[in-house]
């Protein structure tokens, strides 16, 4: 059963340093999300991604984060400089329409 | 503002079971509610959508009532197993697009033997 995949699962990085959050969707979906789980909260909506480009993003994305999509198979999001408050599982999803979306396994972000 | 809230906050039942989890909502516009199972360190994944005209849904022993009037659903587990050890979330969606996402913070289930 296809399904979408993250790497890495955890990743710790210093304040202040760069990171790339890397998701390989699903092979024939055409929409693209990143969401993020603080520990002990309830998941939030970064940003959307079609046709490549942005279709939307909240609040939280702000100028420090940026998504991409490479090539023909990878979507990435960045965060430039990261914060402490940053830490938080970040899920990739993908859907063939906009409806329901497929969830990969996370990637754990810790900012130390 | 758009809210999703559910209950209990938590649950501990014995395997075998039934249970029934609770979500009230006040997203507007409405377009589909879903059920989300989490197990813990791992991404959602979807147990069933309902759209608007949908009262009911099942998934195996799991089984979605929606009322759309009371802004009402509920995931009703039958038989449970230690496997549905997780944490069941509510998903609103305020139709248009993926982002407009409402989640609620779930309810952690445990199921003991």
């Amino acid at each position: 059963e296809p399904e979408v995949t993250q790497t890495p699962s955890h990743q710790v990085t210093q304040m202040g340093q760069e990171v790339i959050l890397r998701c390989v969707p699903i092979s024939n979906h055409l929409y693209f999300y990143w969401y993020r789980q603080i520990l002990g909260q309830k998941v939030e909506f970064l940003v959307s991604f079609y046709n490549n480009e942005i279709s939307e993003k909240s609040e939280i994305f702000d100028d420090q984060f940026s998504v991409e999509r490479p090539d023909g198979s990878n979507f990435t999001l960045k965060i430039r400089s990261t914060k402490l408050e940053d830490s938080a599982m970040y899920f990739c999803a993908s859907a063939r329409r906009d409806t329901e979306a497929f969830f990969g396994q996370g990637t754990r972000l810790t900012v130390v | 503002k758009n809210q999703v809230e559910q209950s209990p906050q938590s649950l501990i039942i014995l395997e075998g079971k039934n249970c029934t989890l609770q979500c009230n909502y006040t997203v507007s516009p409405f377009s589909n509610l879903r059920w989300y199972k989490q197990d813990t360190g791992r991404g959602p994944v979807s147990l069933t959508i309902m759209t608007f005209s949908e009262n009911t849904k099942s998934n195996g022993r799991y089984t979605a009532t929606l009322d759309a009037d009371t802004k009402q659903s509920s995931l009703h587990i039958t038989a449970s197993q230690l496997s549905d050890s997780a944490s069941y979330i509510c998903v609103v969606s305020g139709g248009g697009s993926q982002g407009n996402l409402i989640f609620g913070k779930g309810t952690k289930l445990s199921v003991k033997p």
